[in-house]
């Protein structure tokens, strides 16, 4: 069974400070591994899709790296506006074409 | 850009009642999803469809039906809502062989 934890569960940074967020999983067979951002009560707003260990993609303040078994995202001098929820998922090869979801790391950043 | 459209943000139904969830996309994408997503628990598979009329059961199906009768349309359905489905509903598309889902807005669904 596709499984995906993230952590922490919450971050609060102040404006400016650069931290990382963690995305654990286990798939057989790595299909593709998705970031997305969630702001309250909306749906969730694609960010990233990384396919293979040692891929790196970037977005403005955001880097998403990947190992064979999680990976991070990167939020350089984070400002107010990137406070949300940040979502992680996997996609396996094998079986269905779903996403598999962790629960999400609620990010606040303090001006 | 790809748009998902959802008929309703918010909906307040009864115990019971049939209650029908609208999703509509404009990229001429395959596959269709329905997900719900409560506090804690992430979101959570409920149906996804790969082509019109076509449909397969996700991790939590009980109490839901779907229906695809055209490509860009997928509904799903609460036969007898219970308190126990209120939640956020998310619907999302995605291509086949490009597997970046893309979301509606979602409807936070309340059963009273």
């Amino acid at each position: 069974e596709d499984q995906v934890t993230q952590s922490p569960e919450a971050l609060r940074l102040q404006e400016g400070e650069s931290s990382s967020l963690n995305c654990s999983y286990t798939v057989s067979g790595l299909r593709g591994l998705f970031w997305y951002r969630q702001d309250p009560g909306k749906g969730p707003e694609f960010l990233f899709t990384l396919y293979s260990a040692g891929e790196e993609k970037e977005k403005e303040r955001l880097k998403a790296t990947l190992t064979k078994k999680e990976s991070f995202l990167h939020i350089t001098a984070p400002k107010p506006e990137d406070s949300a929820t940040y979502l992680c998922a996997v996609q396996a090869w094998t079986g269905r074409r779903a996403l598999t979801f962790g629960s999400g790391t609620r990010l606040q950043v303090q001006p | 850009d790809v748009k998902v459209t959802q008929s309703s943000r918010y909906l307040v139904k009864r115990t019971g009642e049939k209650v029908f969830l609208e999703c509509v996309q404009d990229m001429d994408h395959e596959n269709m999803f329905w997900y719900r997503q409560d506090p804690g628990l992430g979101l959570r598979l409920i149906y996804f469809s790969y082509d019109v009329k076509m449909k397969e059961k996700g991790d939590i199906p009980e109490g839901y039906s779907v229906s695809r009768e055209k490509k860009e349309r997928f509904s799903l359905i609460l036969e007898s809502a219970s308190t126990n489905q209120t939640s956020m509903y998310l619907c999302a598309s995605s291509r086949t062989g490009r597997d970046t889902q893309y979301f509606g807005p979602g409807t936070r669904l309340t059963v009273l």
